[in-house]
Formats: C-alpha cells, sequence, structure tokens
C-alpha cells in the first residue's frame, strides 16, 4: 500500500515551453500533497504544499506564476512548469499525506531537462 | 522544528551492521524522529520514525538516547542495496501543511562488497 507514481518518469522540452508533471496517490486518499526540487548533489528543497480544493502555499522564493500546482482531487496533483528554461533543469518529486498518524509517501521523480 | 547533525559519510561492509549517527540536541518534546532514505535518482523512502522508545521494523531500528538528543539508526545487515543517502528529520507529529519535511544534507551511506 502507499504508492506514490509520477508521469512522465523523465522530459525534454525546449526553452519557453511549458511541462506538466502529474503526481498520484494510488491506493489511498492524499489529504496534503508536497512538490520538491532537488539539483545534483544537493538535497531536497520544498517547493510548495497543496491540500486537494486550495490554493497551493509555496515557499519562500519559488515563483507561483512559473510553477502552477493544482490539487484537483485527493488522488492527484499537477505542477506544470511554465515557459521553462534551462535552470529550471532539475529532478522534481511530490509526495502525498494521508493524514495523522500516517507518513509521507514520496513518488519515484521526475527528471527534467530543458533545452 | 529542530534541526540535525549528521556526518556526511560513512561506509561499512556488506552483511555487517550499519549504524547511522544523528543529533538532535534542540529537540523539543513533542518531536518525533524520522529516517528516509534516498537512492540515485529515485524518490525518498520512509524507513522508521520513533519519539523516545526504541523502534524496530523490518527495515531497520531506531535507538534513541534517553535525553532524546541524539538517536542512531541501525540497519542490522547491509546489502549493496543499501547504499543510499539517509536523512534524519525531526518533526512533530502533524497533519495537513504542517506536516512537511525539512530535509537537511543527510549521510551517505557506502556498504562495500
Amino acid at each position: 500500500g502507499a504508492v506514490v507514481s509520477q508521469h512522465p518518469s523523465w522530459v525534454i522540452c525546449k526553452s519557453g515551453t511549458s511541462v506538466k508533471i502529474e503526481c498520484r496517490s494510488l491506493d489511498f486518499q492524499a489529504t496534503t500533497m508536497f512538490w520538491y526540487r532537488q539539483f545534483p548533489k544537493q538535497s531536497l528543497m520544498l517547493m510548495a504544499t497543496s491540500n486537494e480544493g486550495s490554493k497551493a502555499t509555496y515557499e519562500q522564493g519559488v515563483e507561483k506564476d512559473k510553477f502552477l500546482i493544482n490539487h484537483a482531487s485527493l488522488t492527484l496533483s499537477t505542477l506544470t512548469v511554465t515557459s521553462a528554461h534551462p535552470e529550471d533543469s532539475s529532478f522534481y518529486i511530490c509526495s502525498a499525506h494521508r493524514g495523522y498518524g500516517y507518513e509521507q509517501y514520496f513518488g519515484p521523480g521526475t527528471r527534467l531537462t530543458v533545452t | 522544528d529542530a534541526k540535525t547533525t549528521q556526518p556526511p559519510s560513512m561506509d561499512c561492509a556488506e552483511g555487517r551492521a550499519a549504524n547511522l549517527p544523528c543529533n538532535h540536541s534542540t529537540i523539543s518534546g513533542n518531536e518525533y524522529v524520522y529516517w528516509y532514505r534516498q537512492i540515485h535518482s529515485q524518490g525518498p523512502q520512509y524507513i522508521i520514525h520513533g519519539l523516545k522508545n526504541n523502534e524496530t521494523n523490518e527495515m531497520a531500528s531506531l535507538i534513541i538516547t534517553e535525553d532524546r538528543k541524539s538517536s542512531t539508526l541501525i540497519l542490522p545487515h547491509a546489502t549493496l542495496r543499501d547504499t543510499a543517502v539517509y536523512y534524519c528529520i525531526v518533526r512533530a507529529a502533524l497533519t495537513g501543511a504542517n506536516s512537511k519535511l525539512t530535509f537537511g544534507k543527510g549521510i551517505t551511506l557506502s556498504v562495500r562488497p
């Protein structure tokens, strides 16, 4: 149980285009989902927190107009990187939280390369 | 959330126990100690967590000192597949947005054949 999937697992896009990454909790309903970014040889950095049906809360320094998060249901959250640039190339990881008393479960990550 | 300190790296021989230390001297009474690991190019994996009692599951054991200022994650019989970055995180057992995890640099465990 407690499986989180991400799609796609990797994507290459041209500079200036937008990319959408999906995060799904496959066997549970997630009250909260989190989006992280990880640059090479660095730790995970939290980008934003989203609750189903409400606006995401972004961490300081993360542009909300560039990284659009939609949490349309209790099993799906999407991250759209708009007008992507090479510096947005990174490993994007989502996690889903089932609720009090449960742990966060992480997706396998999405490798984004912007050329 | 309280800050944690881990050595940057360690190694151990395959089949031996791996003891990964973590200092969390500013931990408060309602904060748990969580351990996650991240194998290269994968998402983090939950290992174990505890409040003050020692905990054991199928993956590892967690030993927390009586004053709760430090802990040790024990992998009893390390295998090559245990090579990963291990993160020790201190956090209250909350729900919703307050359940976010703050990752430090972690400790890189290398298991050698």
